[in-house]
């Protein structure tokens, strides 16, 4: 357990409708990241951040935001949700000085 | 553009066998890579990683082998249990890039039968 909390775990929504999930993790981090897990796909960045409201987009951010106002706080926001966001989000972080990443449970999204 | 690919979608070996997963980079600038294993329902777990300075990595049942000349790394996991069932994913980071951003593989589907 890397003390990393995602939130909600579960959520159902509508197109059209905003989302926000939640990262929090326990440890002080400098670094954060959202991927979203789809079958064929493997995981994929959607944004990182490196620091308080540092951040930058990965590979696939069309359609999503994030901030980061607190070191323990990452969020990530489908600003109008579509069908095609549907998917599981994961969040995680790395350590300073190392090389690995370490993810937390995954917020798996429908939008209907 | 892939820069990290895993071309068996899935794999299917018997309890106590070896299990052989295969993983193949175009970037030469990754210099670290990882493997992480995924079971259903949770995130990603990080289980052995292994260095460009090294072709050998090994905890335990998993080996990690790395031939940089044709850019493709191995997972060996020996003996497989019910337990090792799940989704591999292979990692590759460029370490003296910024930000320490990961690219994975799509996965490959591990099932051991007992």
């Amino acid at each position: 357990d890397a003390g990393i909390t995602q939130s909600p775990r579960h959520k159902v929504t509508e197109t059209g409708t905003p989302v926000t999930l939640r990262c929090h993790q326990t440890e002080n981090h400098r670094y954060m990241y959202w991927y979203r897990q789809d079958p064929g796909h493997g995981l994929r960045l959607i944004h990182y951040s490196y620091g308080v409201k540092d951040t930058d987009k990965g590979e696939v951010s069309d359609g999503y935001s994030v901030s980061r106002s607190k070191t323990e706080d990452f969020l990530l926001t489908l600003e109008s949700a579509t069908s095609s966001q549907t998917s599981v989000y994961f969040c995680a972080i790395q350590p300073s000085g190392g090389n690995i990443q370490y993810f937390g449970a995954g917020t798996r999204l429908s939008v209907l | 553009d892939q820069q990290v690919k895993q071309n068996s979608p899935s794999l299917s070996v018997q309890e106590g066998r070896i299990s052989i997963l295969n993983c193949d980079y175009t970037n030469s600038m990754f210099d670290y890579f990882l493997w992480y294993k995924k079971y259903p329902a949770e995130g990603p777990t990080f289980l052995i990683s292994i260095s460009s300075i090294k072709d050998k990595n090994e905890d335990g049942r998993f080996t990690v082998f790395l031939n940089k000349s044709a850019k493709h790394l191995s997972l060996h996991i020996v003996p497989s249990q019910p337990g090792d069932s799940a989704v591999y994913f292979c990692a590759a980071l460029n370490s003296g890039g910024s930000n320490y951003k990961l690219t994975f593989g799509k996965g490959t589907l591990l099932t051991v039968n007992p």
